[in-house]
């Protein structure tokens, strides 16, 4: 079973421009969630996607947001990006939305905002 | 708000010791407590997981404790190794929720 994987793995932004991030989950998965790593931090959980729809959300603002597809796989978009916005960007899959179905990490995008 | 506290911040141990890492959450509904497993350029991976109905899982070299009444947990990792060397994070979900609460991380680092 192929793991969970994430483009690009690098990625450098300015200030004010937008971003689109990408994830495809592991097989046989259909829940995404995103999370926000920053450095020397724990991961903060962004939102969670189930079945092409939005379950959930953390503390995060509207210029954050998601999608997921029919296959599952699920894209990050932030709008406007701020210096503080610079983060490892971490997709998770996971057999279900609920319960204690464990989250499968890809390895991250680190995006760095000058 | 950080809903889970964990320490240390950072660890050394000598090869062959033991690795304790302490959590303590808020929320008594969590009723999921994994730990992850993170190494550089990676995302982190389960390592083990308990529920409350339970004080205590092992498995290999790593043990979790439980402690409900005082809302505490640890991970134990026996016969530490320099391959352990890690960030590890505890983390806590509640029944039919969608977001697993991480507490800050642990470095890891086990001398040979």
């Amino acid at each position: 079973e192929t793991g969970v994987t994430q483009s690009p793995t690098h990625l450098i932004k300015t200030r004010g421009q937008q971003v689109t991030l990408r994830c495809s989950s592991q097989s046989g998965h259909n829940t995404v969630s995103w999370y926000q790593q920053a450095l020397g931090q724990g991961p903060q959980f962004i939102f969670q996607y189930y079945r092409e729809e939005e379950n959930g959300r953390g503390n995060f603002p509207p210029r954050f947001s998601g999608l997921q597809f029919p296959n599952y796989s699920s894209e990050l978009n932030v709008n406007a990006l701020e210096l503080d916005d610079s983060a490892l960007y971490l997709c998770a899959s996971s057999l279900d939305r609920g319960g204690d179905s464990p989250l499968h990490f890809g390895n991250g995008t680190r995006l760095t905002v000058t | 708000q950080q809903q889970v506290k964990q320490s240390p911040q950072s660890l050394i141990v000598q090869k062959g010791g033991i690795s304790i890492i302490n959590c303590a959450y808020e929320n008594t509904a969590f009723d999921y407590f994994p730990w992850y497993q993170q190494f550089p350029g990676k995302g982190p991976a389960l390592l083990i997981a308990i529920r409350p109905d339970v004080s205590e899982k092992k498995e290999g070299r790593f043990t979790i404790s439980f402690n409900k009444s005082a809302k505490q947990f640890s991970l134990h990792i026996m016969d530490s190794q320099p391959g352990d060397s890690a960030t590890y994070f505890c983390a806590a979900k509640r029944a039919g929720g969608f977001k697993t609460i991480f507490g800050a991380g642990t470095r890891l680092f086990v001398k040979a």
